[in-house]
């Protein structure tokens, strides 16, 4: 099946940083979506983006399809950014559902 | 009122017991699915369903069933529960096109002693 390796496992900020994640995946696919999961267990989803680059305040994304990879940028971070953040990713060819990388864990202090 | 729920929220069980976790959703999405996680391993899917009589096996369905209910009720059981299924369970739903998000409910912390 297809393979989602997401970087750095783990990232330790200081309030006010920048972090890029990024996300590779091993084959062609048509859904590439960014989801953060709060502190409490809580999972959201930040961004659905197969290709192109989106923004959503501080938070962008950026997938390279032909390239097979996706970054997640975060600017400014606040503590309230903590968390785990998470890519998923189907295959181009069929009807299939998400297959989710292992995650960032983003700690970001004070 | 939160558009996907889960029932019940922390459970403490036996090994060898029967257990079920409910799912319901107000979404109106067609497809629902169930996930697992475990620390260090991301989401792994259990089961998932794209429409009611449609049931389909995850990465992960081994000791693990489910039911269909209606287009809002996505039920996952496990059949006699051992201590390896210990983990946070999450039910998750979206519509049928390219471009659906997925939405998730707050998730089931599952302990099997």
């Amino acid at each position: 099946g297809i393979q989602v390796e997401q970087s750095p496992p783990d990232l330790i900020l200081q309030e006010g940083a920048n972090s890029t994640l990024r996300c590779n995946f091993s084959d062609s696919v048509n859904n590439l979506q960014w989801f953060h999961q709060n502190p409490w267990g809580q999972l959201i989803n930040l961004f659905y983006i197969p290709s192109g680059t989106k923004q959503n305040g501080r938070l962008s994304a950026t997938t390279v399809a032909t390239e097979r990879y996706s970054l997640l940028y975060i600017s400014s971070s606040q503590t309230t950014d903590s968390g785990v953040y998470f890519c998923a990713v189907a295959y181009r060819s069929g009807n299939t559902p998400l297959v989710f990388g292992k995650g960032t864990r983003l700690s970001v202090i004070a | 009122d939160a558009d996907v729920t889960q029932t019940p929220r922390n459970r403490i069980t036996k090994t060898g017991k029967r257990i079920m976790l409910e799912c319901s959703q107000t979404k109106g999405h067609d497809r629902m699915y169930w996930y697992r996680q475990d620390p260090g391993l991301g989401l792994r899917l259990i089961y998932y369903s794209f429409d009611v009589k449609d049931i389909n096996k995850g990465e992960i369905s081994d000791g693990y069933s489910v039911s269909r209910q209606a287009q809002a009720k996505f039920s996952l059981s496990l059949e006699s529960a051992i201590p390896n299924q210990t983990a946070l369970y999450f039910c998750a739903t979206s519509g049928t096109g390219l471009t659906d998000t997925q939405y998730f409910g707050p998730g089931t912390r599952l302990t099997v002693l």
